[in-house]
C-alpha cells in the first residue's frame, strides 16, 4: 500500500543552523503538507503546497521556514536559522484531490527535530 | 477560530469494555472529520474519515459518528484489545485547502 515516507526519522542539529527535512508523498497525490507536534502538545499546521506554490500557511511558518518540491517525488521543509522552539516532531502529509466530499491526508512518520 | 477539544483526556480501561471517545470543535462550518491513532513517537495513522453529509462510519471494531449541529464526534472502540492502547487523535477539515485542526487528543490504556 502507497505510504508517505520522510527522512531523516531524527535531525540533531546546533541553534543557527539550517535543516531541511525530506518528504516523499504518495505518488498521485496532488496537495501537500507539513505539521508540527512539539511535545505534549497538539499537531499544528504549518502550510500546505499545490500546484508548485504555497497555497496556506499558518502564523507559525514565518520567514524562518520554506518549503519547496524540487522534482517530481519529494517535497522538503527548510528552516534556515533552527531556534531551540523548532526542536518537535514533524510530519508530512498528501492528499489526492481537495473536494468536499473527500479530503482524507494521509501522514508520514515524521521527523524528530531537536535544536541544541 | 476554529478550536477542537478532546475529553478526557486519558482513559484506562480493562480489556473487553466498549469504549467511547469524545471530540468537540466549535465551528460547525467543518468539510469533514478525521480520526487518527498515535502509538508513543510514531506518527499518525488515519482510522476513519467521516464526510460532512454523513453521520457516521464504521470500520471494524470502530464506529465513528458527527453531529455538525451540536459540534461533537465520537469514537466507539468495541471489545477493547491490550494492542488499541494509543493516543487517540480528532481533527477537522478548515482552511480552503483542507489543513486540519487537531485535537490534543486521548491517551487510552486498555489494561489485559
Amino acid at each position: 500500500e502507497p505510504e508517505v515516507t520522510q527522512t531523516p526519522s531524527h535531525q540533531v542539529t546546533q541553534m543557527g543552523q539550517e535543516v531541511i527535512l525530506r518528504c516523499v508523498p504518495i505518488s498521485n497525490h496532488l496537495y501537500f503538507y507539513w505539521y508540527r507536534q512539539i511535545l505534549g502538545q497538539k499537531v499544528e499546521f504549518l502550510v500546505s503546497f499545490y500546484n508548485n506554490e504555497i497555497s496556506e500557511k499558518s502564523e507559525i511558518f514565518d520567514d524562518q521556514f520554506s518549503v519547496e518540491r524540487p522534482d517530481g517525488s519529494n517535497f522538503t521543509l527548510k528552516i534556515r536559522s533552527t531556534k531551540l522552539e523548532d526542536s518537535a516532531m514533524y510530519f508530512c502529509a498528501s492528499k489526492e484531490v481537495n473536494t468536499v466530499t473527500y479530503n482524507e491526508q494521509f501522514f508520514g512518520p515524521g521527523t524528530r527535530l531537536t535544536v541544541l | 477560530k476554529q478550536e477542537v477539544t478532546q475529553i478526557p483526556a486519558a482513559l484506562s480501561v480493562p480489556e473487553g469494555e466498549n469504549l467511547v471517545l469524545n471530540c468537540s470543535f466549535t465551528d460547525s462550518a467543518i468539510y469533514n472529520l478525521q480520526w487518527f491513532r498515535q502509538d508513543p513517537g510514531k506518527g499518525l495513522t488515519s482510522l476513519l474519515l467521516i464526510q460532512s453529509s454523513q453521520r457516521e462510519q464504521t470500520s471494524g471494531r470502530l464506529n465513528a459518528s458527527l453531529d455538525k449541529s451540536s459540534g461533537r464526534s465520537t469514537l466507539y472502540i468495541a471489545a477493547s484489545q491490550p494492542g488499541d492502547s494509543a493516543t487517540y487523535l480528532c481533527a477537522v477539515y478548515g482552511g480552503s485547502q483542507g489543513n486540519l485542526i487537531f485535537g490534543k487528543g486521548t491517551k487510552l490504556s486498555v489494561k489485559p
